[in-house]
């Protein structure tokens, strides 16, 4: 079956430095990805997100990057901060009018020492 | 209220209880989500509603039981549990149709304890 898988369980970073949380996806037919940011006692809270006919997108802090032949998408956080650190998931949605669906990946638990 | 909201936060329950978990959505949208977060696995999709039908029930076993009354409020009702149904169960709501991406708006959750 499709699956979303993330390279790395824990990340840990210095506060002040930048980040970069991977994940892998297997559906080629996937059209949209999205980054979740969970922090402890609270839902998944959306972060950003891409289509898959970009292979990048920048917001405030936080760039996504899509490398479709590798099936690859990462998050960078720059200038990380304390109230980074929470888990991270990454999401892929494949279009099929009618009956959206989102796989998502286990998550990436990120902890920024202060 | 803004958002999506889901009550209770939290649930302790016996086996042979029957309780109901509520979610409501204030964004508008026309679909709504029910998924199971248990620890180190990943989000588990359970029921899929949009404009109020279900599209999707992922094998999930029938103590779990949903109902979408509008558009904007989604229960799940719960019944003879096991101690392995007890997870995060969150709510979720998005606007799905042509032109939309399928970017899902996630309630607080409601941590369910089966004893």
């Amino acid at each position: 079956g499709e699956s979303v898988g993330l390279h790395l369980p824990t990340l840990s970073v210095q506060e002040g430095d930048n980040s970069i949380i991977n994940c892998a996806y297997s559906n080629s037919a996937s059209d949209y990805f999205i980054w979740y940011k969970q922090e402890s006692g609270k839902g998944p809270q959306f972060i950003i997100d891409i289509r898959s006919n970009m292979d990048k997108r920048q917001g405030q802090r936080v760039t996504v990057l899509l490398n479709k032949t590798v099936k690859h998408l990462s998050l960078q956080i720059a200038a990380t901060q304390p109230g980074d650190s929470a888990v991270y998931f990454c999401a892929e949605n494949e279009s099929n009018f009618g009956n959206e669906k989102l796989t998502f990946g286990t998550g990436t638990r990120l902890t920024i020492i202060p | 209220e803004t958002g999506v909201t889901q009550t209770p936060r939290h649930l302790v329950m016996g086996m042979t209880n029957k309780k109901s978990l509520k979610c409501e959505q204030h964004l508008g949208h026309n679909a709504m989500y029910w998924y199971k977060q248990s620890a180190k696995k990943p989000l588990e999709l359970m029921f899929v509603y949009s404009l109020e039908e279900r599209v999707e029930n992922n094998s999930v076993p029938s103590r779990f039981s949903p109902e979408c009354p509008n558009s904007s409020h989604l229960f799940l009702h719960l019944h003879t549990l096991q101690p392995e149904d007890s997870a995060l169960y969150l709510c979720a709501s998005s606007q799905v149709g042509l032109g939309n991406y399928n970017e899902q708006f996630f309630g607080p959750g409601t941590r369910l304890t089966v004893l």
